[in-house]
């Protein structure tokens, strides 16, 4: 298994800045996604961020936006920059593949509840 | 990606055997079938996952269809801890990327 931190867990953010969301494993991992819940949704896939490459977004999902860095294999960030409101939402990050196969239980952190005023 | 279809919530009493049926009829060969939950102000949680047979472990059993178009998660006996939404996710590719639905909201009543 996997334990995943988040930081921060909550913030309220003023429309325009931007926030930095961290992802902390207590073990290497080589897959490593970030997602979004906005409220009363179900989760929506931001992107997937292995290590050793670039992200890679999903559709309606852009760089400029959403910039993720993975400098190691236990760690990770995301970004949400120039925030609007419509960015209030859970932000959450998980982990996968720690047996090696790509079907392997995925473990996710508590998420970081950002509100944008 | 394969579509599934949950219902929207079900209710259990507490003690009682819940079965949470999923339907995946376009589901590939290959794909494997996750379930996830998420408790309240949780990120989601494993439950339990199967390619072609029944598969048991602690915390449930999953129930999957000869034709593998549909599984049904079994809680043998439902707590009031497990009220949560629970996600039935067919893995649909090799990048391990899990793609939610909408999910069954369970309800347990003491």
């Amino acid at each position: 298994s996997a334990v995943i931190s988040q930081k921060p867990s909550r913030d309220i953010c003023q429309r325009g800045t931007s926030l930095t969301i961290q992802c902390q494993v207590d073990s290497q991992v080589t897959m490593m996604f970030w997602y979004r819940q906005q409220p009363g949704q179900s989760l929506t896939l931001i992107a997937t961020a292995n290590q050793g490459s670039e992200a890679t977004y999903e559709s309606g999902f852009v760089i400029d936006k959403f910039p993720i860095s993975r400098p190691n294999l236990t760690f990770s960030t995301l970004t949400v920059s120039n925030m609007s409101p419509e960015d209030s939402s859970i932000y959450l990050c998980s982990v996968g593949g720690l047996a090696g196969a790509w079907t392997d239980t995925q473990y996710f952190g508590p998420g970081t509840r950002l509100t944008v005023l | 990606d394969a579509k599934t279809t949950q219902p929207n919530s079900m209710e259990s009493n507490e003690e009682e055997p819940v079965h949470l049926p999923c339907n995946h009829s376009t589901i590939s060969g290959t794909d494997y079938i996750h379930w996830y939950r998420q408790l309240p102000s949780q990120g989601p949680e494993y439950v339990i996952h199967g390619l072609t047979s029944n598969v048991n472990n602690r915390m449930a059993s999953l129930a999957i269809a000869e034709d593998r178009k549909s599984s049904t998660l079994i809680l043998h006996r439902a707590t009031l801890r497990d009220a949560a939404v629970y996600y039935c996710i067919p893995i649909t590719s090799n990048t391990g990327k899990l793609i939610f639905g909408q999910g069954t909201t369970l309800q347990v009543k003491p």
